[in-house]
């Protein structure tokens, strides 16, 4: 079946400008995750959605990033007044269930480059 | 932080068994070994999970020691396909609503099968 798919697969943009990343999970997952991973670093948490609601967005780091997931599937994440420290690669990922046995399945992520 | 430790890099040759290990010497009763694998520019890859028994699939062969407190991960015939950065992860079971029942990443191996 397929995967969890995201796009665009990379986005440029100018310092100032915000930015919109999907997500379109596995159907029937009702966790979702999204992760940021700098260059050579592990993916770092940023936030996690229950089906439509938004449990846990403490590792978002500024203000500037918001998440949604409005009808339980699909969820984007935004980044306004997007600053180079932003660059980084985005990854969403989806389960069955949160729970310790059901796996993460990853998409390829959105290579962001802020210039 | 992650609570696993593994080495930075390992070789091996192609064909010849991978032997991946990782301690985490903390880990609590109530918590699964997770191996997942990240090939460049393509996002986190599971593997494999176990929580007290070893576990064996398509990919790999988990073998958790009798004290819970490290793994190893082996790729019986590693190909050329298999070079990747392979990451260990300690996952709680439970489930408490929080996006940190997810998965939290250090910096794994850097295993490179060499030809």
């Amino acid at each position: 079946g397929a995967g969890v798919s995201q796009s665009p697969r990379y986005k440029v943009a100018k310092r100032g400008q915000d930015v919109a990343l999907r997500c379109d999970p596995i159907s029937g997952h009702v966790s979702l995750f999204w992760y940021q991973q700098a260059l050579g670093q592990g993916p770092e948490f940023l936030t996690y959605f229950q089906n439509e609601a938004q449990l846990d967005k403490s590792g978002l780091p500024s203000d500037r990033f918001f998440a949604e997931r409005p009808e339980g599937s699909v969820s984007t994440l935004k980044i306004q007044r997007t600053q180079q420290e932003d660059s980084a690669v985005y990854l969403c990922a989806s389960s069955l269930a949160n729970r310790g046995n059901s796996p993460l399945h990853f998409g390829n992520g959105t290579r962001l480059t802020v210039t | 932080d992650a609570k696993t430790t593994q080495p930075p890099s390992m070789d091996c040759a192609e064909g010849r068994a991978a032997n991946l290990p990782c301690n985490h010497s903390t880990i609590s009763g109530n918590e699964y070994v997770y191996w997942y694998r990240q090939i460049h520019s393509q996002g986190p890859q599971y593997i494999i999970h176990g929580l007290k028994n070893n576990e064996t699939n398509e990919m790999a062969s988990l073998i958790i020691t009798e004290d819970r407190k490290s793994s190893t991960l082996i790729l019986p015939h590693a190909t050329l396909r298999d070079t990747a950065v392979y990451y260990c992860i300690v996952r709680v079971a439970g489930y408490s609503g929080g996006g940190a029942d997810g998965l939290t990443f250090g910096k794994g191996t850097h295993l490179i099968i060499q030809p």
